[in-house]
């Protein structure tokens, strides 16, 4: 079983358009997270929701937005893409605190290509 | 903002040696974490060091933490080609635990 699953794996879209990616955790984790990696590898967070309450928001264009209906789900839509959108979306997991030595659980990420 | 400035940028080795990465902060933090990510996959958790902490191990994994020249270092040993993959660490801030991530050491261990 998939620990974190992020759908769909591969987005390719015209500039302009919506859309959105979904991310769902089996672990009983209270904490979801969207990251952002760039062509350069860097990751950069964007969001965190804690038992569906919005705990991190990073400076983030409000063309997107996280939606958590429950603790288990938390996806994010995009509004009017943009060429500068295009990288790879990780959806990410973890128990608070984290002290307890498990850190975050990642998804296999979303690779979004906007033309 | 970028925390963790991962050291070097890039590491070729031979299999069998082994392979230091280094990392340093900026601001003070809760925890420490290393993750690996292999090309074209999502990240995953290799260790955790609390900032109370200075050293952990794991199999080949050993870390260290020196919170007065905010570093850290990530040492895996007997290297084997399955190793490559880019390694990051990261550090946990704040109530909220966010983990701020390094630019990451991409890691080639050569057969």
């Amino acid at each position: 079983d998939t620990a974190v699953s992020q759908t769909p794996k591969y987005l390719v879209t015209q500039m302009g358009n919506d859309k959105s990616i979904k991310c769902e955790q089996n672990l009983g984790h209270d904490t979801m997270y969207w990251y952002k990696q760039d062509s350069k590898k860097f990751l950069k967070i964007m969001f965190s929701y804690n038992n569906k309450e919005l705990i991190i928001n990073e400076t983030v264009p409000n063309r997107f937005s996280p939606k958590s209906p429950d603790k288990a789900h938390l996806n994010l839509h995009i509004n009017s893409l943009e060429l500068g959108d295009s990288a790879v979306y990780f959806c990410a997991s973890s128990r608070l605190p984290s002290a307890g030595g498990a850190g975050y659980t990642f998804g296999s990420g979303t690779r979004l290509t906007v033309v | 903002s970028q925390q963790g400035e991962e050291d070097p940028q890039a590491l070729s080795i031979q299999e069998g040696e082994n392979a230091t990465m280094n990392c340093s902060y900026k601001t003070s933090i809760n925890n420490l974490q290393w993750y690996r990510q292999n090309s074209g996959r999502g990240l995953v958790h290799l260790i955790l060091i609390r900032s109370n902490e200075r050293e952990k191990h794991s199999g080949r994994l050993r870390v260290t933490l020196d919170t007065s020249k905010k570093s850290s270092s990530l040492l895996i040993t007997a290297s084997r080609a399955a190793d490559t993959a880019s390694y990051f660490c990261a550090t946990a801030q704040g109530g909220s635990e966010k983990l701020v991530f390094g630019k990451g050491t991409k890691l080639t261990v050569n057969p």
